[in-house]
């Protein structure tokens, strides 16, 4: 399996414009995770599916931001519109959710807003 | 809620020291308890784990034993490489009455000099 796959790896976009994030997560894997690393506030979850189904969406900062997981092998992440502090990097991750529900992560995908 | 509080860094070590990373956790029932290691511009990716008390997790010559009368899963390696400098992430899942998404420590930053 190649893993989990993110795209793009890089974004840089100005202030105000839409960005979308992809995940393809492990065939197999029925949980899929987004979440957010800065130097200031280190690993936030965002938002987590399971089955496809967003379970629980409270670290969704604001209405700016938007998930869904139209099918098991695809997710999106969508920031509209884009802020400054918005500048992170965005790293998805699945598992099957049984046993310990170990995570395997995406390389992320650095955003930069400017 | 679930909590761990991991040590702070940043940690620099000569090749062939001894380390400990401490992690202890806040959680109600019985956690599953990890830790994750990120390699620069990498993902996360799981270094070893524990679900049980007394259990040892272990990988590339890391050791973590999961302590319930202390709360505690202290990471330690006896002799440290190069190639260890990376950020460690403390984490746990599971419990009873949580959800299945992981609770993350801040991570502990470890340069090892040659």
């Amino acid at each position: 399996d190649a893993g989990v796959i993110q795209s793009p790896r890089h974004e840089v976009t100005e202030m105000g414009q839409e960005v979308t994030l992809r995940c393809k997560p492990i065939s197999g894997h029925n949980s899929l995770f987004w979440y957010r690393q800065t130097m200031m506030r280190g690993l936030e979850l965002l938002i987590y599916f399971n089955n496809n189904v967003p379970i629980d969406d409270s670290g969704m900062p604001e209405d700016r931001f938007s998930a869904k997981m139209p099918n098991a092998s695809f997710s999106t992440l969508k920031i509209q519109p884009s802020e400054p502090r918005d500048s992170a990097v965005y790293f998805c991750a699945s598992s099957y959710s049984s046993g310990a529900n170990v995570l395997t992560f995406g390389a992320g995908s650095r955003l930069t807003v400017l | 809620g679930n909590s761990v509080t991991q040590m702070e860094g940043p940690v620099t070590l000569s090749e062939e020291a001894f380390l400990t990373i401490n992690c202890t956790y806040t959680a109600t029932g019985y956690p599953s308890l990890f830790w994750y290691v990120q390699y620069p511009g990498e993902g996360l990716q799981l270094l070893l784990k524990a679900t049980k008390a007394d259990d040892k997790g272990s990988n590339k010559g890391f050791e973590a034993t999961y302590r319930k009368e202390t709360t505690s899963f202290h990471l330690e390696k006896g002799s440290v490489q190069v190639s260890d400098s990376a950020v460690y992430f403390c984490a746990l899942n599971g419990g009873l009455g949580s959800a299945r998404q992981l609770t993350f420590g801040s991570g502990t930053q470890l340069t090892v000099l040659p």
